[in-house]
């Protein structure tokens, strides 16, 4: 079966800037998550989607971070404006049920701020 | 914060030899995962043990899990170069709304 698919690989951005990110899950999983990973530190919940509703985004930082879940299936996740914090691996996760059992992660992007 | 705490942070060890890694997290769980991530690439998952289990086992990895003390041990047996990676817990604490949530992880380099 197919992985998760996450696009672009790289990326490199100035700051203030902005940037998305695309992610298509393993067909038919229902929970989806974005992570933040800074080098050298484990991953950072960011926001997780089930189907396409919020079920946690009280780390993602609204006001400059957004993210959608568009049919419940392909997730987009923006930052607008870019700051250099933010240079790091945006990885995408699903999951099939809705426990958070099991997560299937893709290679990730890696976003660097200039 | 992170819920899950591994220690140590960075071990070396021989082809051949066990390694052993800590995880300890604060509040109660619903179950406790362990991934590895080799570098540059996304975390793969390994293992699940639930709140009411004290050990598992999946081919060369065995893990345990207390819960009076909150913490779990994973144990590679007969390690393998590429066994080299970071390997990383992560807690769920089950409930609505929750979140899976991960430690800091453990580099682990395994010399052939």
């Amino acid at each position: 079966e197919a992985g998760v698919a996450q696009s672009p690989r790289y990326k490199i951005i100035e700051k203030r800037q902005s940037v998305a990110f695309w992610c298509n899950p393993i067909s038919g999983h229902a929970t989806l998550y974005w992570y933040q990973q800074i080098l050298g530190q484990g991953p950072k919940l960011l926001i997780q989607f089930q189907n396409n509703g919020v079920v946690d985004d009280s780390q993602l930082p609204k006001d400059r971070f957004s993210a959608e879940r568009l049919k419940g299936v392909d997730s987009t996740l923006k930052i607008q404006p870019a700051k250099l914090e933010d240079s790091a691996v945006y990885l995408c996760a699903s999951s099939p049920g809705y426990a958070n059992e099991k997560l299937f992660f893709g290679s990730g992007t890696q976003l660097s701020v200039l | 914060s992170q819920q899950g705490e591994e220690d140590p942070q960075a071990l070396s060890i021989q082809e051949g030899e066990n390694a052993t890694m800590n995880c300890s997290y604060k509040t109660s769980i619903n179950n406790l995962q362990w991934y590895r991530q080799n570098s540059g690439r996304g975390l793969v998952h390994l293992i699940l043990i639930r709140s009411n289990e004290r050990e598992k086992h999946s081919g060369r990895l065995r893990v345990t899990l207390d819960t009076s003390k909150k913490s779990s041990s994973l144990l590679i047996t007969a390690s393998r170069a590429a066994d080299t990676a970071s390997y990383f817990c992560a807690t769920d604490v089950g409930g609505a709304g929750n979140m899976l949530t991960f430690g800091g992880g453990t580099r682990l380099m395994v010399k052939p």
